[in-house]
């Protein structure tokens, strides 16, 4: 079975521009976690989806964030614009009810 | 909010040693899930294991094995016969149940375990 499928797997893009990442859950998954990982701050939920709709938004670092789930497989995290201190790794995960999460592999944000 | 506390940044253990990693977790719920990811160098998220607070069994799978001590408030990780390929970024993660809103993770900021040959 596919696991997360995340991408870009590497970003790199200048301060000030516009960032998307994506990712597709695990079919059948009820649940979409959004983390970021940095050295300073760990491993930090974003925010999650149940069956598409935002639970819990309140991790979303500012205005700037924003993250989108239009169905069951497929959820963007948009930067705009984006600030050399959102470099870091993002990592989608999904899961269905309080079973464990499966992560994808993460995306690289480098802003510079 | 649910803290988890891993007080041990790195540890070294020699190939086929046994070696302990330690986590500690404050919460007030009597209910709840703790969990063991590991993070190789290919920065990939695993499940290790999984153990639920109601069940007093300690949770195994095959060479990894924790200690849960509900009233302590800790979970260790036990690796035994440790692999070249156990090295990675351990995180300890706690998830309180809310049926209602949702089973997200509150990790620790995890322990960097090296295999030596």
């Amino acid at each position: 079975d596919a696991g997360v499928i995340q991408s870009p797997r590497h970003e790199v893009t200048e301060m000030g521009q516009e960032v998307t990442l994506r990712c597709k859950p695990i079919s059948g998954h009820d649940y979409l976690f959004w983390y970021r990982q940095t050295m300073m701050r760990g491993l930090e939920l974003l925010i999650y989806f149940n069956n598409n709709v935002p639970i819990d938004d309140s991790g979303m670092p500012e205005d700037r964030f924003s993250a989108k789930m239009p169905n069951a497989s497929f959820s963007t995290l948009k930067i705009q614009p984006s600030e050399p201190r959102d470099s870091a790794v993002y990592f989608c995960a999904s899961s269905l009810a309080h079973q464990p999460q499966h992560f994808g592999d993460g995306t690289r944000l480098s802003i510079l | 909010a649910q803290t988890v506390t891993q007080s041990q940044p790195e540890m070294s253990v020699q190939e086929a040693e046994t070696v302990t990693l330690s986590c500690t977790y404050d919460t007030s719920e009597s209910n709840y899930y703790l969990f063991w990811y590991k993070q190789p160098p290919s920065r990939q998220m695993i499940l290790v294991i999984r153990q639920e607070a109601y069940k007093q069994q300690n949770a195994t799978e095959n060479r990894f094995s924790v200690n849960f001590q509900k009233a302590a408030k800790s979970f260790s990780l036990k690796i035994s016969d440790s692999q070249l390929g156990d090295t990675a970024m351990y995180f300890c993660a706690f998830m309180k149940p809310r049926y209602f809103s949702g089973y997200a993770l509150n990790f620790g900021k995890g322990t960097s375990l090296l295999v030596t040959p």
